[in-house]
């Protein structure tokens, strides 16, 4: 059965305190990971696709790294603002469905 | 503006008594879902569309019914609600779905419909 595990369910960082959420996945044929942020009350937002070992995306303070067993979310010098929770997800071959984690809940305080 | 909507987003109802989510949305997207949010369960896909009239079953089918009679709707359907379907849905729509690459089957997702059975 496919699975996605994030680690830590939760992070408390002082604002500029850089860190890194890991997300590791089960799955027979990655074909896609996803990651997502969303804001309290709201639905989920995207924020990148890696699709094969060794691809990496920025985006701001952000950076996603994929290996072949996990993928993680750099967070450079967070600022309140990327408080969120960020949720990763895969896609496999064949199935027409993506499999969410349960979520890294990021605090950063001023 | 592009987005996917979905009524009501909040509703208290009763063991039984039949109710519809709606969700509609307006980037002419072929792929649709359905998915529910628990705590410590994270999102769980319910059912998707992969386009106007095929829908299939996802991880947590049960008491859950859907349809896909037009491209921009896929609603929800509770034939008869029971407390443990009570919980956080959200809609979700992308321009292709499964294997599409290339960021066509990014997901974008409605605001989310709290829902209470009691």
């Amino acid at each position: 059965e496919d699975q996605v595990t994030q680690s830590p369910e939760a992070l408390r960082l002082q604002e500029g305190e850089s860190s890194s959420l890991n997300c590791s996945y089960t799955v027979s044929g990655l074909r896609g990971l996803f990651w997502y942020r969303q804001d309290p009350g709201k639905g989920p937002e995207f924020l990148f696709t890696l699709y094969s070992a060794g691809e990496e995306k920025e985006k701001e303070r952000l950076k996603a790294t994929l290996t072949k067993k996990e993928s993680f979310l750099h967070i450079t010098a967070p600022k309140p603002e990327d408080s969120a929770t960020y949720l990763c997800a895969v896609q496999v071959p064949g199935y027409q469905k993506v499999t969410f984690g349960t979520g890294t809940k990021l605090q950063v305080i001023p | 503006e592009a987005q996917v909507t979905q009524n009501p987003r909040y509703l208290i109802t009763v063991t039984g008594k039949k109710l519809t989510v709606t969700c509609s949305q307006n980037m002419n997207h072929e792929y649709m879902s359905w998915y529910r949010q628990d705590p410590g369960l994270g999102l769980r896909q319910i059912y998707y569309s992969m386009n106007v009239e095929v829908t299939d079953k996802g991880d947590v089918p049960e008491g859950y019914k859907v349809s896909r009679k037009e491209k921009r709707n896929f609603p929800l359907i509770l034939e008869s609600p029971s407390p443990n379907q009570t919980s956080l849905y959200f809609c979700a729509s992308s321009l292709r779905g499964g294997l599409a690459g290339s960021g066509a089957n990014v997901l974008t997702f409605g605001a989310g419909s709290r829902l209470t059975v009691l």
